[in-house]
């Protein structure tokens, strides 16, 4: 079975731009994570899609927002980025619906410039 | 607040020098506890779950273990190959795939 997909696998772009992510989930998995990583703040919570409805959130700013099509893949996009923005975007997958493995992507590397 | 705290930060073992990566939570309502391991510009690769104190998980050199307030992986005679980061994270609600990640251990076999 093929696992967790994710493009671009890099990508740079300058402050004020804007950006979208990719996530293809394991073929059944109905729920999809995103999460950042950074060196100082390790792997933070972004938000959870499930069913094509955002299911739950964590603490970052309203520039940063996804969403999820009806065959789970999913989508989340950045605006008016900022140098702090620079970090290893990773989806995870799951089947969802009772508790649960999340599987993750190799992620998306963002440099601010 | 809910915490999740891994030590030691960094661990240094000659091959096949047995260790353990301690894992201390301070949540309300645990509702499975992960571990996950992650080579540099990766993404994390599932190891284990567990769901309930006192409940072990065993995968080649690793082990996991769980209580009430920790998890341990153990890592036996390790080898090179298992050089990585160690990460652990929890859940705290079914219906809820979120997790909260500890910043992680960073694992060295020297040859």
């Amino acid at each position: 079975k093929a696992g967790v997909t994710q493009t671009p696998r890099y990508l740079i772009k300058t402050r004020g731009q804007q950006v979208t992510l990719s996530c293809s989930p394991i073929s059944g998995h109905r729920s999809v994570s995103w999460y950042q990583q950074t060196p100082g703040q390790g792997l933070q919570f972004l938000f959870e899609y499930f069913s094509e409805t955002q299911r739950n959130k964590g603490n970052f700013p309203g520039r940063f927002s996804g969403r999820q099509f009806s065959n789970s893949r999913s989508e989340m996009n950045v605006s008016t980025l900022e140098l702090g923005d620079s970090a290893l975007y990773l989806c995870a997958s799951s089947l969802a619906g009772s508790p649960d493995t999340q599987y993750f992507g190799p992620g998306t590397r963002l440099t601010v410039l | 607040e809910d915490q999740v705290t891994q030590s030691p930060e960094a661990l240094r073992l000659q091959e096949g020098e047995s260790s353990s990566l301690n894992c201390s939570y301070t949540v309300s309502g645990l509702r499975g506890l992960f571990w996950y391991r992650q080579d540099p510009g990766k993404g994390p690769e599932f190891l284990f779950t567990l769901y309930s104190a006192g409940e072990e998980k065993e995968k080649e050199r690793l082990k996991a273990t769980l209580t009430k307030k920790e998890s341990f992986l153990h890592i036996t005679a390790p080898k090179p190959e298992d050089s990585a980061t160690y990460l652990c994270a929890v859940r705290l609600n079914f219906g809820n795939e979120k997790l909260t990640f500890g910043t992680g251990t960073r694992l060295t076999i020297i040859p």
